[in-house]
């Protein structure tokens, strides 16, 4: 089975410090892409970041990067600089069955950046 | 702008009523899904549509249906046969194919009520 886990279910972290929420995941595929979403009160979804298993440097835009460890199926979420709306919930998130897959997401962290 | 739109974004149901949700895409996606959001749960996949007039149960389908007669369109029926429909519903895109690879892009979502 092809599994999505994120086991921070909620954080905070003070304005302007840096958050890391982590990701693991299983799955017997060798090429895919790896996604963090993000989901703010207003409920919208909006892609965040992606990762392709098969380049070995991290994906970074703009206060976002990712510690991707393909060996170790691990994909943490970092946040430099945190903001207030950067408070959200984030979801994890790769296609199961391979590149053509549909995407399966963890259960989502909820950040909450304090003032 | 091209984009997704859901409505209604509020939707009340009675007991043993069916009810609709509208998704339309103006982004030429081939790829169209249906998630359920539920506290503490993720996204878990309802339907899935990778072509006109072609559609994939997914994880949690009984008690949906779902049409796709046009590219840009992808109802979703929520029938009396669904004993827990209360949930925030969330639509999505994508070019289809491979290209889970690029994600996908989501509705503002429909939050469903039994009354």
């Amino acid at each position: 089975a092809q599994t999505v886990t994120q086991s921070q279910p909620e954080m905070s972290v003070q304005e302007a410090e840096t958050v890391t929420l982590s990701c693991t995941y299983d799955t017997s595929e060798n090429n895919y892409y790896l996604f963090w979403y993000k989901q703010p009160p207003s409920r919208q979804m909006i892609l965040v970041i992606r990762q392709e298993a098969y380049k070995q440097q991290n994906a970074t835009e703009n206060r976002f990067s990712v510690n991707f460890q393909k060996a170790a199926k691990s994909f943490s979420l970092k946040i430099s600089d945190s903001q207030l709306g950067d408070t959200a919930m984030y979801f994890c998130a790769f296609p199961y069955g391979g590149s053509q897959g549909n995407l399966i997401f963890g259960k989502g962290t909820k950040l909450s950046v304090k003032p | 702008d091209g984009g997704i739109t859901q409505s209604p974004k509020y939707l009340f149901r009675k007991e043993g009523q069916n009810v609709t949700l509208s998704c339309e895409q103006n982004l030429n996606h081939d790829a169209m899904y249906w998630y359920r959001q539920d506290p503490g749960q993720g996204l878990r996949l309802i339907y899935y549509s990778q072509i006109v007039n072609d559609f994939q149960k997914g994880d949690i389908a009984e008690g949906y249906s779902v049409s796709r007669e046009k590219k840009e369109s992808f109802p979703l029926t929520v029938t009396s046969a669904q004993k827990n429909p209360t949930a925030f519903y969330l639509c999505a895109s994508s070019i289809g194919g491979v290209t889970a690879n690029y994600g996908y892009t989501f509705g503002s979502g429909t939050r469903l009520t039994v009354v």
